[in-house]
C-alpha cells in the first residue's frame, strides 16, 4: 500500500459524459501528479500540483481539468468523454516536487467509455 | 521539454540471465532517474532510483548506471528470476517538476 488513495477503482461511461477522479495524497505530501495510461502505452504525464497550485502541465487535453484542494486532495474532470478516453488514470503524490523524492503511486482509476 | 526513450520494448530472458534496459534524456538539467516495475494491473512501484552526482547504484540483483555526458542510464538485472518478469519503465525528473517516463520494457523471464 503506496498510501496514496484512489477513487472509483472502476468507473465505466458513456461518451459525452463528464466524469471525475479522486486522488487523497499520502500523508504528508503536498505534490500530486496526475497520469494517464493507455492499453500498451506508457505513463503519459498530465499535470501537476503542489500545495493547491498548478505547477506543471503535461499532455493534458482542454477537456480535461484538475484542482487540489486546501486539504491536499485532487481531482481530475474528464468531460465530453471519447473512446479514446479509455485508460487507466494514476494519482501520484511526493513531499514536494523537484527534489527527487520518490513519487508514489495509487492503484488507479480504469475509465472505460462506451 | 524532456524527452525520454526506453529500448528495448520486449526483452525475454531465461532464467538466471541478465536483463539490461537502456535509456536516454534530452534535458541535460534533469537530475533524478528513478526505475518502477510494474506488474499487470498494478501500480507502478519504485525499484532502484539514482540521482546525476551518482554514477552508479547498486541494491542486491539490480543495478543502475548514469552516463550524465551522454545523457543515458541503464538497469542491470542479474540473476533474473520469474517473478522479474513485469513492465519496467525509466523515467527522469524534468526541470523539477514531474517524472517524464520512457515507454516501457516488458520483461519476461522464462524458467
Amino acid at each position: 500500500d503506496s498510501g496514496v488513495t484512489q477513487t472509483p477503482k472502476h468507473l465505466i461511461t458513456a461518451t459525452g459524459q463528464r466524469v471525475t477522479l479522486r486522488c487523497s495524497p499520502r500523508s504528508g505530501d503536498l505534490s500530486v501528479y496526475w497520469y494517464q495510461q493507455s492499453l500498451d502505452q506508457g505513463l503519459q504525464f498530465l499535470i501537476q500540483y503542489y500545495n493547491g497550485e498548478e505547477r506543471a502541465k503535461g499532455n493534458i487535453l482542454e477537456r480535461f481539468s484538475a484542482q487540489q484542494f486546501p486539504d491536499l486532495h485532487s481531482e481530475l474532470n474528464l468531460s465530453s468523454l471519447e473512446l479514446g478516453d479509455s485508460a487507466l488514470y494514476f494519482c501520484a503524490s511526493s513531499v514536494v516536487p523537484g527534489s527527487g523524492n520518490t513519487i508514489y503511486f495509487g492503484e488507479g482509476s480504469w475509465l472505460t467509455v462506451v | 521539454g524532456e524527452n525520454v526513450e526506453q529500448h528495448p520494448s520486449t526483452l525475454s530472458v531465461q532464467e538466471g540471465d541478465s536483463a539490461v534496459i537502456k535509456c536516454t534524456y534530452s534535458d541535460s538539467a534533469s537530475n533524478y532517474f528513478p526505475w518502477y516495475k510494474q506488474e499487470l494491473g498494478k501500480r507502478p512501484q519504485l525499484i532502484i532510483d539514482i540521482r546525476s552526482n551518482v554514477g552508479e547504484k547498486k541494491d542486491q540483483r539490480i543495478a543502475v548506471t548514469l552516463n550524465k555526458t551522454a545523457k543515458h542510464f541503464s538497469l542491470h538485472i542479474t540473476e533474473t528470476q520469474p517473478e522479474d518478469s513485469a513492465v519496467y519503465f525509466c523515467a527522469a525528473l524534468q526541470a523539477g517538476t514531474a517524472l517524464i517516463f520512457g515507454k516501457g520494457t516488458t520483461l519476461s523471464v522464462s524458467s
